[in-house]
């Protein structure tokens, strides 16, 4: 099947500054990419929708300006956590689809302290 | 807008002896069904999907599910359970056939197989 690469898979940074996670699908062009967050011992949640070229489109509660996300390519898409604290500590998943099917990062493990 | 109830949070079953990870979904229109499964701080492995056709669908791992429009049931099952199957397991639904719709999850099941 398709390969969705996530980096990095885990990264621990200081509060107040900033981390970049890149999610790449390796053999497949993704027009639509889409980042998750998971809390421990729960579901994937909705963060927002990339689109490559174009703004994207986020889901309700998320925060634009401290989740920055940028699809510059048909194989990447970035998600900034900007000014990151401790309660932004989770775990960060990409997605991307081919045909109807939905492919997966590794995730990454964001740990602020 | 689509939705996916995953009953159980933990099933527990003896290796050997089958499973049942239970899902039901709600969504206006066809939906498109799949199974995902988790290890720990690993990303979502596809388990098998359903589309349209026949109603009970094979996947990975010796897994497979049964559609059934009336109950809105898409059951995940295994005739018999491997320690290593012990995962959390999610079942995901999208309105639209279209790759550019994103998956609703439910909120997992972890499955315990008991040697």
């Amino acid at each position: 099947g398709a390969v969705v690469s996530q980096h990095p898979s885990w990264v621990i940074c200081k509060s107040g500054t900033s981390v970049k996670i890149e999610c790449r699908s390796l053999d497949f062009q993704a027009t639509t990419m889409f980042w998750y967050r998971q809390f421990p011992k729960q579901s994937l949640m909705l963060m927002a929708t990339s689109n490559e070229g174009s703004k994207a489109t986020y889901e309700q509660g998320v925060e634009k300006d401290k989740f920055l996300i940028n699809h510059a390519s048909l194989t990447l898409s970035t998600l900034t956590v900007t000014s990151a604290h401790p309660e932004d500590s989770s775990f960060y998943i990409c997605s991307a689809s081919l045909m109807s099917e939905a492919f997966f990062g590794q995730g990454t493990r964001l740990t602020v302290v | 807008a689509q939705s996916v109830a995953q009953p159980e949070d933990q099933v527990n079953v003896a290796e050997g002896n089958p499973l049942t990870v239970k899902c039901t979904y709600s969504v206006s229109g066809n939906p498109y069904l799949f199974w995902y499964v988790q290890y720990p701080n690993r990303g979502l492995q596809f388990l098998l999907k359903y589309i349209t056709g026949d109603n009970l669908v094979k996947g990975s791992y010796g897994f497979e599910a049964e559609f059934n429009k009336s109950q809105t049931s898409f059951h995940l099952k295994k005739p018999s359970a491997l320690v290593s199957d012990s995962a959390l397991y999610f079942c995901a639904v999208r309105a639209f056939i279209s790759g550019n719709t994103p998956l609703v999850f439910g909120k997992g099941t972890r499955l315990s197989v008991i040697a």
